[in-house]
């Protein structure tokens, strides 16, 4: 089954212990991404990845890293959590299909920081 | 910087009635994405839109594309209570052949009463 797994689903953690969400994709897509998603504001873009070593900013990417070391793996880390980075958390998956790209979203991970 | 607007954010609606959910946007793009997403669970693809007048219908559901206007709207033929959810436009602003960006709109909670 074509899939994106984020591990782990929900996560409390204290302020300053740095943390990694996984993403992994079994598409062979090229293209990866992050996305928080909070109240009242939709989803923001964090980091994108065009393909391996290709990785750049999104709108918020204060307080994070990625890395895109293999095509399937997208993880992202954060090495000083804060409590303003509690949020529910998305990866994506995309590739071309035709004129237009077709993204494929993960179960989500909700990260509570205190 | 692009900017996507959903209006209303939350809908209360009985059953058998008809509504628009509106999504306007400020910059050009041909490439707009509805999505649905249920409570604690990912984003599920409903609709892709990829030309000026575009549209499309699945179920009770309808989309279209104005590209003119910068709008793009979600009809609700007699409401379900199996539509309650939260529904988000997306705009892809970076289209091109190698690069793509979603910027989602806020999103609108839709709750169908009987």
């Amino acid at each position: 089954e074509a899939q994106v797994t984020q591990n782990p689903r929900y996560l409390i953690t204290v302020t300053g212990k740095k943390l990694t969400v996984t993403c992994s994709q079994n598409m062979n897509h090229e293209y990866m991404s992050w996305y928080r998603q909070d109240p009242g504001l939709g989803l923001r873009q964090i980091y994108y990845s065009m393909n391996v070593e290709v990785t750049d900013k999104g709108d918020v990417p204060e307080g994070y890293k990625v890395s895109r070391k293999e095509k399937r793996n997208f993880p992202l880390i954060l090495e000083s959590p804060s409590p303003n980075q509690t949020s529910l958390y998305f990866c994506a998956s995309s590739t071309r299909q035709g004129t237009y790209y077709g993204y494929t979203f993960g179960s989500g991970t909700r990260l509570t920081v205190v | 910087e692009l900017k996507v607007e959903q209006n209303p954010l939350f809908l209360s609606m009985q059953e058998g009635k008809n509504y628009t959910i509106y999504c306007n946007y400020s910059t050009t793009s041909d490439r707009l994405y509805w999505y649905r997403q249920d409570p604690g669970k990912s984003l599920e693809s409903l609709f892709v839109l990829l030309s000026n007048g575009a549209v499309k219908q699945e179920g009770r559901l309808m989309a279209s594309l104005d590209t003119k206007a910068r709008l793009s709207t979600l009809h609700i033929t007699a409401a379900v209570h199996d539509l309650s959810a939260t529904y988000f436009c997306a705009v892809d602003s970076r289209y091109t052949g190698t690069a793509s960006k979603l910027t989602f709109g806020t999103g609108t909670r839709l709750q169908v009463t009987l």
